[in-house]
């Protein structure tokens, strides 16, 4: 696609269940990135990968959240037994190597 | 580790200046500025390596003393367009990973 894309736009979910999140990146790009923006704060790095590497998982604040990058692209994050505090817009970025990245539109979590 | 945005929020009118500052207490590889509408998805604006370098897009500039670990966004004539919030995204280290760490963004209002 022309850019990144990240489904669903909105989810609104039960305290206690899981949701998974997906990011599909540019065609081509080699690296994707997790952010999470709460409302009114800033990006907080979530996780990355970079091609064949480990990912950098630094970010992940609890051992809920996960993250897998099929074949090089499409990417799942997964939050497992959701929280209120968890509610936010999860951004999804991909770039070419370390070079600049394109953000996806996010998806915007609620937790009831 | 996260890098420190000043102020927090200005406003001005049309036509006017501003300078965002962006400042880490950890060595920067380079600064990446990017601009968010409400609503919308971060766009890059531009990039700055270590070695105090200066970049300019249209009436925005950008600066990076990289002994004060340091980096400036200027804002001249501003135009409505230019309203948003400012996000810096700092990379650590000596080399390019890639991994941001963004600040807590600045909101810029620019009032007719």
């Amino acid at each position: 696609g022309a850019g990144v894309s990240q489904s669903p736009s909105n989810k609104v979910t039960e305290k206690g269940k899981d949701v998974e999140l997906r990011c599909d990146p540019i065609s081509g790009h080699t690296a994707l990135y997790w952010y999470r923006q709460s409302l009114g704060q800033g990006l907080e790095f979530l996780i990355y990968f970079q091609g064949n590497s480990a990912p950098d998982k630094s970010g992940l604040p609890s051992d809920r959240f996960s993250a897998e990058r099929t074949g090089g692209s499409v990417s799942t994050l997964t939050i497992q037994r959701t929280q209120q505090e968890d509610s936010a817009v999860y951004l999804c970025a991909s770039s070419f190597l370390a070079g600049t990245q394109y953000f996806g539109p996010g998806t915007r979590l609620t937790v009831l | 580790q996260q890098p420190v945005q000043s102020p927090q929020a200005v406003i001005l009118r049309e036509g006017e200046d501003a300078v965002i500052n962006c400042s880490s207490s950890k060595a920067l590889y380079s600064v990446h500025w990017y601009r968010q509408k409400h609503g919308e998805a971060p766009v890059f604006l531009m990039i700055l390596l270590k070695g105090g370098e200066q970049k300019g897009h249209d009436k925005i500039s950008a600066s990076f003393n990289e002994k004060k670990q340091q980096s400036s966004l200027y804002l001249t004539a501003s135009q409505l367009s230019y309203s948003g919030t400012y996000f810096c995204g700092t990379e650590f280290g000596s080399s390019n990973t890639g991994k941001l760490i963004f600040g807590q963004g600045t909101t810029l209002q620019v009032k007719p």
